[in-house]
């Protein structure tokens, strides 16, 4: 059951484009989603998160946009640049439900090309 | 320390051995969690500690697998008679604040 879904294995994008990388899930009791980044051999790397009370959070070239009716959110970056080829993972939790375990999706493989 | 370490970095091993796996959280992070990645896929949920209480071990995937933290800090995952689908990379991470997740590098066990 997989419950947090990223349905593209990988994405190409040109230098300075706008990237967009989605994520879907199931369960409704989700309240707050991060994305992390990773690069081969490294753990992956907190970059930025939302709470569910809030549609939109942006920190300088990143900004992750949650739709709550359609279970669904993405992760903007731009512009894009060759340091953000790496895979990228989006996570939920249940936090009003005392859960602290992140829940992952399956990851997206960023490739910034020159 | 700095950062989350987590040792051995690579583990070979055989079918049917046991392995274990050692992680050192930051100083002071309450939290410590194992996931594993295997080839293609996300990252797996396996075990949650969380202070003095009982641990949260909904995702472990069989009874071959079982962690302890002792003292509140280090924590070790134990694999018992390793099979080839427990070739994975299992990573640790500890945390202060609620969901923002501090990784480790990650152990890469290839069981032959």
């Amino acid at each position: 059951d997989q419950q947090v879904k990223q349905n593209s294995p990988s994405l190409s994008v040109q230098e300075g484009r706008i990237s967009i990388l989605n994520c879907d899930y199931t369960n409704s009791m989700f309240d707050y989603f991060l994305w992390y980044k990773k690069y081969p051999a490294e753990g992956p790397t907190f970059l930025i998160s939302i709470s569910s009370i809030k549609d939109k959070n942006e920190d300088g070239r990143f900004t992750v946009f949650l739709n709550k009716s359609a279970k669904h959110l993405s992760l903007h970056i731009v512009p894009s640049q060759p340091g953000d080829s790496a895979v990228y993972f989006c996570a939920a939790s249940a936090q009003g439900q005392g859960a602290q375990k992140l829940v992952f999706g399956q990851g997206t493989r960023l490739t910034i090309n020159p | 320390g700095a950062g989350v370490s987590q040792s051995p970095s690579n583990k070979v091993t055989e079918k049917g051995k046991d392995v274990e796996l050692r992680c050192d959280p930051i100083s002071g992070h309450t939290a410590l969690y194992w996931y594993r990645q295997s080839l293609g896929q996300g990252l797996e949920f396996l075990i949650y500690f969380q202070g003095n209480s009982a641990p949260d071990k909904s995702g472990l995937p069989s009874d071959r697998f079982s962690a302890e933290r002792t003292g509140g800090s280090v924590s070790t995952l134990t694999i018992q008679r390793t099979q080839q689908e427990d070739s994975a990379v299992y990573l640790c991470a500890s945390s202060l604040m609620a969901n923002v997740l501090t990784f480790g590098a990650g152990s890469r066990l290839t069981v032959l």
